[in-house]
């Protein structure tokens, strides 16, 4: 049981570039979220999945796509990165949307745009 | 926007000491999230507490809904304790975190 994990660990990108950051989960779970963590502050969300085949914008979601694979997989899309989207970033789910249920979170991807 | 604070921001521990961190919320809370953050930036669920006490070994959390706050109490503090613990208000789809408490025990 893997819990929740993320690929690639580290990623060094161009302004310009895009990639997409993948996740995937094995617990069964409906919610599925990506939050991202900037030096000295807490994790923000950009985008959720409350359930198969759903998605919705977060707090701050500008410069990013979502797409909801399958209930096990949830990735997050860069078109065109940006140094501002430097950070740290992190998935999470949880069995029922967020109020209802604990989450769980990756290991994180460590994205730097030069 | 709900407003999460966390106290103090930085916390210095001899090695065996106790310590409380802090949690108050602009709104009221349904449930709360507890993390540490490991220095090698795993989060790691501490606790899922709504209301109430719950206690995990050395490591124990208290919620007050009604008043808006949430504690964390570390006893016997150990080196492997160091790291940046953070709570996490749950909205009804996101959590919303505060700015965390660093914490570093030196033996």
């Amino acid at each position: 049981n893997a819990g929740v994990t993320q690929t690639p660990k580290f990623q060094v990108l161009k302004t310009g570039q895009s990639m997409t950051l993948q996740c995937a989960q094995d617990m069964n779970h409906n919610s599925m979220y990506w939050y991202r963590q900037d030096p000295g502050m807490g994790l923000r969300l950009i985008y959720y999945s409350a359930s198969e085949g759903t998605t919705d914008k977060g707090e701050v979601p500008n410069g990013y796509n979502v797409s909801r694979l399958n209930k096990r997989e949830f990735s997050l899309r860069l078109e065109s990165a940006a140094p501002s989207q430097t950070s740290v970033y992190f998935c999470a789910s949880s069995e029922v949307p967020s109020g209802e249920a604990e989450q769980y979170f990756g290991p994180g991807t460590r994205l730097t745009v030069t | 926007g709900i407003q999460v604070e966390q106290s103090p921001p930085d916390l210095i521990l001899q090695e065996g000491a106790n310590s409380t961190l802090r949690c108050n919320f602009s709104d009221s809370v349904n449930n709360l999230q507890w993390f540490h953050q490991n220095p090698w930036g795993q989060l790691i669920n501490l606790f899922y507490i709504p209301s109430g006490t719950k206690q995990n070994g050395r490591l124990s959390a208290t919620t007050v809904a009604t008043e808006r706050y949430s504690l964390l109490y570390i006893s016997s503090s150990q080196t492997t304790d160091s790291g940046v613990y953070f709570c996490g208000r749950a909205g009804s789809y996101q959590l919303t975190f505060g700015k965390g408490t660093k914490l570093s025990v030196i033996p």
